[in-house]
């Protein structure tokens, strides 16, 4: 059983569109839970970090967790073309990062 | 801040030499570091968890002889591919922790290629 899932994609938004991307984790005793974004070729960017229940906002971007659900989401507004990546949920387990699948988002102009 | 950095961040080889590949952490100081691997349109694996002081643990796996990791102070660890291999060609990438975060910031990543 995967310990980090996340929807799967791609996920194509129009500019200026919403940008919605849903990560469930299996640990129930998970406390840090973090959104990283990769570009191809690049290594991973952290964008949002999160670790209370509930929103936590960073200019265009908004985080989501309810561990109740076991469930984080990240929301991108106002979606730029620069904003084509792929997405990587990630959740702490024993100091250690666990990464979801990753999904490639692609904003079209 | 939290700012990684890796050398080189490109590296061609011949295969059976050895390849060193730095990581620092230019404004904080790194309490873990860690090693990943990423092969094409694959997810991050993760290779090692250093701390400064002490022996890399090592995920299982990744073999602890062929690929050595030193941290030899809290802003440097290096990894070094001994022998490497073509199959050893990837995309090597580096996180730190500071102290009293989880938040792993991740360096550019060394683009490894063995001939």
């Amino acid at each position: 059983q995967k310990e980090v899932e996340q929807n799967s994609g791609p996920l194509s938004v129009p500019e200026g569109a919403i940008a919605s991307l849903n990560c469930t984790y299996s640990d129930r005793g998970s406390q840090s839970f973090f959104w990283y974004r990769q570009y191809s070729g690049k290594s991973p960017e952290l964008i949002m970090f999160i670790y209370s229940n509930g929103d936590k906002e960073d200019g265009r971007f908004t985080a989501q967790l309810n561990k109740a659900s076991q469930y984080v989401s990240l929301l991108i507004r106002d979606s730029q073309p620069s904003d084509s990546a792929t997405y990587l949920c990630a959740v702490v387990n024993d100091y250690k990062l666990s990464f979801g699948a990753g999904t490639t988002v692609t904003v079209r102009a | 801040g939290a700012v990684v950095s890796q050398h080189p961040s490109w590296v061609i080889c011949k295969s059976g030499t050895s390849v060193k590949i730095e990581c620092r952490s230019l404004d904080f100081q790194a309490t873990t570091m860690f090693w990943y691997r990423q092969f094409p349109k694959q997810s991050l694996m993760l290779m090692a968890t250093s701390n400064e002081g002490s022996k890399a643990t090592y995920e299982q796996g990744v073999e602890k002889d062929k690929f050595l990791i030193n941290h030899a102070s809290l802003t440097l660890s290096t990894l070094t591919v001994t022998s490497a291999h073509p199959e050893d060609s990837s995309f090597y990438i580096c996180s730190a922790t500071g102290t009293s975060t989880d938040t792993q910031y991740f360096g550019p990543g060394t683009r490894l290629t063995v001939l």
